[in-house]
């Protein structure tokens, strides 16, 4: 089956660096991505892990580990914009649909 | 980057009325859209699968004659939902795949059509 968890929420201080969790019960997917959502607005991709190991993008960078079962999103110097909520979705064969994890939402402090 | 959009942003209507959702992707051609339903601080839920000139999957607990897809060209899939009733009150969202996309290409997600039924 599918099960994507995700803890709820997390503080931070601006330039502190914070680290979503994202462990899954599923196979057969191609990968695991991360997403962006404001309140009120639609997800915006940030990065995707087809294979095992660290994705950088500038100050994301996000992590896969298949045999765990595991992956995060390591958000550095945090920026009050990036207080949003984070999604992890593992996306699967033959169609490409996504199954979401519950979600982290992030909140960035002075 | 490729652009999805949905129509309408927002909608008030009545308990009993059909609402139908536009979602178009503007600059490239979907073979698939995905539409997704998220309630206030919850996760995205896949509602169903919609291909360009065939029959909607939807996902186990979502009422196909409830919420009816069309997917009748590769830039347009619509979601139209009848009977409203106030638990059908949710953001919906639309997701596009780009036909011309490898295995590792993204979903491209529109802005979202809030709906608020009466």
């Amino acid at each position: 089956g599918q099960s994507l968890e995700q803890p709820s929420e997390v503080t931070a201080v601006e330039g502190a660096i914070v680290q979503i969790n994202c462990t899954y019960q599923t196979s057969g997917f191609y990968g695991l991505s991360w997403y962006q959502q404001h309140d009120g607005g639609a997800p915006t991709f940030l990065s995707y892990n087809a294979l095992d190991g660290l994705e950088e993008t500038g100050r994301f960078s996000s992590f896969l580990s298949r045999s765990d079962s595991y992956g995060y999103l390591l958000l550095q110097e945090l920026q009050m914009k990036d207080s949003a909520s984070y999604f992890c979705a593992v996306k699967y064969y033959g169609n490409n649909r996504l199954a979401f994890g519950k979600g982290n939402q992030v909140v960035v402090i002075p | 980057g490729a652009v999805v959009s949905q129509h309408p942003s927002r909608v008030i209507c009545k308990s009993g009325t059909s609402v139908k959702i536009e979602c178009r992707s503007l600059d490239f051609q979907a073979t698939t859209m995905f539409w997704y339903r998220q309630f206030p601080k919850q996760s995205l839920m896949l509602m169903a699968t919609s291909n360009e000139g065939s029959k909607a999957t939807y996902e186990q607990g979502v009422e196909k004659d409830k919420f009816l897809i069309n997917h009748a060209s590769l830039t347009l899939s619509t979601l139209t939902v009848t009977s409203a009733h106030p638990e059908d009150s949710s953001f919906y969202i639309c997701s596009a795949r780009d036909r011309c996309g490898g295995w590792g290409e993204t979903q491209y997600f529109g802005p979202g059509t809030r709906l608020l039924v009466l």
